[in-house]
Protein backbone atom coordinates (compact mmCIF):
# COMPACT_ATOMS: atom_id res chain seq x y z
CA UNK A 1 0.00 0.00 0.00
CA UNK A 2 1.10 3.33 -0.95
CA UNK A 3 2.23 5.83 1.99
CA UNK A 4 1.56 9.80 2.26
CA UNK A 5 2.49 10.77 -0.62
CA UNK A 6 3.64 14.47 -1.10
CA UNK A 7 4.62 16.51 -4.43
CA UNK A 8 6.94 18.47 -5.19
CA UNK A 9 9.69 17.32 -3.14
CA UNK A 10 11.76 20.49 -3.96
CA UNK A 11 10.57 24.13 -4.93
CA UNK A 12 12.84 27.22 -5.56
CA UNK A 13 10.40 29.76 -6.13
CA UNK A 14 11.54 33.72 -6.50
CA UNK A 15 9.19 35.94 -3.77
CA UNK A 16 6.05 37.04 -5.21
CA UNK A 17 5.50 33.46 -7.17
CA UNK A 18 2.64 31.00 -6.53
CA UNK A 19 3.46 27.83 -5.50
CA UNK A 20 1.08 24.73 -4.94
CA UNK A 21 2.00 21.43 -3.13
CA UNK A 22 0.41 18.35 -3.00
CA UNK A 23 -0.47 15.89 -0.91
CA UNK A 24 -1.74 12.36 -1.49
CA UNK A 25 -2.79 10.67 1.83
CA UNK A 26 -3.38 6.78 2.60
CA UNK A 27 -6.25 5.43 1.16
CA UNK A 28 -9.39 5.29 3.39
CA UNK A 29 -7.82 7.92 6.03
CA UNK A 30 -10.06 10.50 6.78
CA UNK A 31 -7.68 13.00 8.48
CA UNK A 32 -4.86 14.59 6.78
CA UNK A 33 -2.89 17.64 8.44
CA UNK A 34 -0.64 19.95 7.21
CA UNK A 35 2.54 21.00 9.50
CA UNK A 36 5.99 23.09 8.62
CA UNK A 37 9.18 23.06 9.67
CA UNK A 38 10.83 26.76 9.41
CA UNK A 39 14.46 26.91 9.82
CA UNK A 40 15.80 26.38 13.32
CA UNK A 41 12.36 25.85 14.68
CA UNK A 42 9.75 22.69 15.68
CA UNK A 43 7.69 21.50 13.47
CA UNK A 44 4.29 23.73 13.92
CA UNK A 45 1.08 22.28 12.85
CA UNK A 46 -1.01 24.25 10.20
CA UNK A 47 -4.29 22.41 9.79
CA UNK A 48 -6.56 20.03 9.52
CA UNK A 49 -9.17 18.63 7.42
CA UNK A 50 -11.72 15.88 8.41
CA UNK A 51 -12.59 14.36 4.96
CA UNK A 52 -13.01 17.82 2.76
CA UNK A 53 -14.05 19.71 5.68
CA UNK A 54 -11.37 22.14 7.29
CA UNK A 55 -11.71 21.07 11.10
CA UNK A 56 -9.00 23.42 12.23
CA UNK A 57 -6.84 25.97 10.59
CA UNK A 58 -5.64 27.94 13.28
CA UNK A 59 -2.19 27.31 12.37
CA UNK A 60 -2.36 29.04 9.26
CA UNK A 61 0.11 31.81 9.45
CA UNK A 62 -2.35 34.18 7.18
CA UNK A 63 -4.10 34.61 3.98
CA UNK A 64 -1.28 33.81 1.76
CA UNK A 65 -2.19 30.27 2.53
CA UNK A 66 -5.17 28.81 1.19
CA UNK A 67 -5.76 24.89 1.50
CA UNK A 68 -7.92 22.69 -0.04
CA UNK A 69 -9.64 18.99 -0.06
CA UNK A 70 -11.87 18.56 -2.64
CA UNK A 71 -13.54 16.05 -2.31
CA UNK A 72 -11.93 14.09 0.79
CA UNK A 73 -9.08 12.73 -1.09
CA UNK A 74 -5.71 14.91 -1.99
CA UNK A 75 -5.42 18.32 -0.80
CA UNK A 76 -3.16 21.12 -1.75
CA UNK A 77 -1.80 23.80 0.09
CA UNK A 78 -0.97 27.11 -2.15
CA UNK A 79 1.13 30.02 -1.26
CA UNK A 80 0.38 33.08 -2.78
CA UNK A 81 2.65 35.34 -3.07
CA UNK A 82 5.24 33.71 -1.54
CA UNK A 83 7.66 35.83 0.93
CA UNK A 84 11.29 34.74 2.19
CA UNK A 85 9.62 33.98 5.45
CA UNK A 86 7.29 31.12 3.62
CA UNK A 87 10.79 28.87 3.01
CA UNK A 88 11.11 25.58 5.12
CA UNK A 89 9.83 21.78 4.96
CA UNK A 90 5.88 21.23 4.28
CA UNK A 91 5.06 17.93 5.83
CA UNK A 92 1.58 16.41 5.42
CA UNK A 93 0.36 13.30 7.37
CA UNK A 94 -2.94 11.49 7.40
CA UNK A 95 -4.36 9.00 9.95
CA UNK A 96 -7.68 7.02 10.18
CA UNK A 97 -10.61 8.13 11.36
CA UNK A 98 -10.86 8.44 15.46
CA UNK A 99 -8.76 10.48 18.04
CA UNK A 100 -5.65 8.25 18.65
CA UNK A 101 -4.52 6.74 15.69
CA UNK A 102 -1.48 6.97 13.98
CA UNK A 103 -0.17 9.48 11.91
CA UNK A 104 1.89 8.63 8.70
CA UNK A 105 3.98 11.10 7.09
CA UNK A 106 5.31 12.09 3.55
CA UNK A 107 8.72 13.16 2.92
CA UNK A 108 7.65 16.93 2.66
CA UNK A 109 8.01 19.55 0.26
CA UNK A 110 11.10 21.64 0.78
CA UNK A 111 10.10 24.86 -0.32
CA UNK A 112 13.25 27.90 -0.75
CA UNK A 113 11.44 31.27 -1.67
CA UNK A 114 14.32 33.40 -3.15
CA UNK B 1 8.81 27.96 26.73
CA UNK B 2 7.64 25.26 24.06
CA UNK B 3 4.92 22.89 25.29
CA UNK B 4 7.41 20.26 24.58
CA UNK B 5 11.05 20.48 25.92
CA UNK B 6 13.57 18.07 24.69
CA UNK B 7 16.92 16.70 25.62
CA UNK B 8 19.62 16.74 24.72
CA UNK B 9 19.42 18.91 21.86
CA UNK B 10 22.16 16.82 20.31
CA UNK B 11 23.62 13.62 21.38
CA UNK B 12 26.99 12.00 20.31
CA UNK B 13 27.63 8.25 20.84
CA UNK B 14 30.08 5.07 20.27
CA UNK B 15 28.22 2.34 18.67
CA UNK B 16 27.31 -0.22 20.77
CA UNK B 17 26.32 2.85 23.56
CA UNK B 18 22.73 2.55 25.18
CA UNK B 19 21.12 5.70 24.37
CA UNK B 20 18.23 7.82 26.18
CA UNK B 21 16.33 10.95 24.63
CA UNK B 22 14.09 12.53 27.19
CA UNK B 23 10.77 14.59 26.45
CA UNK B 24 8.99 16.63 29.09
CA UNK B 25 5.39 18.56 28.20
CA UNK B 26 3.52 21.01 30.02
CA UNK B 27 -0.01 20.20 28.88
CA UNK B 28 -2.56 17.56 29.37
CA UNK B 29 -1.94 15.01 26.74
CA UNK B 30 -4.31 12.21 24.80
CA UNK B 31 -1.08 10.53 23.32
CA UNK B 32 2.54 10.61 23.20
CA UNK B 33 4.44 10.15 19.47
CA UNK B 34 8.14 9.44 18.84
CA UNK B 35 9.38 9.79 15.07
CA UNK B 36 12.21 9.72 13.63
CA UNK B 37 13.85 11.46 10.55
CA UNK B 38 16.90 10.71 9.09
CA UNK B 39 18.72 13.40 6.89
CA UNK B 40 17.02 14.76 3.99
CA UNK B 41 14.31 11.94 4.33
CA UNK B 42 10.63 12.36 5.60
CA UNK B 43 9.48 11.28 8.90
CA UNK B 44 8.78 7.85 10.52
CA UNK B 45 6.24 7.41 13.24
CA UNK B 46 7.99 4.90 15.90
CA UNK B 47 6.13 5.06 18.37
CA UNK B 48 2.51 6.04 19.93
CA UNK B 49 1.73 5.88 23.09
CA UNK B 50 -0.41 6.61 26.06
CA UNK B 51 0.60 5.00 29.07
CA UNK B 52 3.51 2.77 30.48
CA UNK B 53 6.24 1.44 27.92
CA UNK B 54 6.43 -0.11 24.43
CA UNK B 55 9.16 -2.30 22.49
CA UNK B 56 10.07 -2.47 19.18
CA UNK B 57 13.41 -4.46 18.65
CA UNK B 58 16.36 -1.82 19.61
CA UNK B 59 13.66 0.77 20.63
CA UNK B 60 11.88 1.34 23.71
CA UNK B 61 9.93 4.25 24.67
CA UNK B 62 8.17 4.75 28.26
CA UNK B 63 5.72 7.46 29.50
CA UNK B 64 4.66 8.86 32.81
CA UNK B 65 1.72 10.58 32.64
CA UNK B 66 2.08 11.91 36.31
CA UNK B 67 4.86 13.20 35.78
CA UNK B 68 4.47 14.82 32.30
CA UNK B 69 7.67 12.77 31.16
CA UNK B 70 8.59 10.48 28.32
CA UNK B 71 11.95 8.38 27.20
CA UNK B 72 13.26 7.17 24.62
CA UNK B 73 15.78 4.33 24.19
CA UNK B 74 18.17 3.18 21.73
CA UNK B 75 20.03 -0.43 23.17
CA UNK B 76 22.96 -1.34 21.13
CA UNK B 77 22.99 1.55 19.33
CA UNK B 78 24.49 1.62 15.54
CA UNK B 79 25.64 3.82 12.76
CA UNK B 80 22.22 3.80 10.83
CA UNK B 81 20.62 5.06 14.24
CA UNK B 82 21.79 8.47 13.53
CA UNK B 83 18.89 10.81 12.99
CA UNK B 84 16.65 13.12 14.25
CA UNK B 85 14.31 11.94 17.11
CA UNK B 86 11.26 14.07 17.75
CA UNK B 87 8.88 14.17 20.53
CA UNK B 88 5.34 15.31 19.90
CA UNK B 89 2.31 15.27 21.74
CA UNK B 90 -1.63 15.20 21.15
CA UNK B 91 -4.37 17.18 23.10
CA UNK B 92 -7.75 17.16 23.44
CA UNK B 93 -7.76 18.01 19.62
CA UNK B 94 -6.28 15.99 16.78
CA UNK B 95 -3.46 18.33 16.09
CA UNK B 96 0.31 17.03 17.36
CA UNK B 97 2.80 19.44 19.33
CA UNK B 98 6.55 18.96 18.26
CA UNK B 99 9.56 19.33 20.13
CA UNK B 100 12.92 20.81 18.59
CA UNK B 101 14.05 17.27 17.95
CA UNK B 102 16.98 15.72 19.22
CA UNK B 103 20.32 14.87 16.28
CA UNK B 104 21.04 11.85 17.24
CA UNK B 105 25.19 11.07 15.63
CA UNK B 106 26.13 7.21 16.48
CA UNK B 107 30.19 6.93 15.28
CA UNK B 108 31.33 3.31 14.07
Amino acid sequence: EAGVTQFPSHSVIEKGQTVTLRCDPISGHDNLYWYRRVMGKEIKFLLHFVKESKQDESGMPNNRFLAERTGGTYSTLKVQPAELEDSGVYFCASSLSGMNTEAFFGQGTRLTVV
Amino acid sequence: KNEVEQSPQNLTAQEGEFITINCSYSVGISALHWLQQHPGGGIVSLFMLSSGKKKHGRLIATINIQEKHSSLHITASHPRDSAVYICAVKGSNYKLTFGKGTLLTVNP
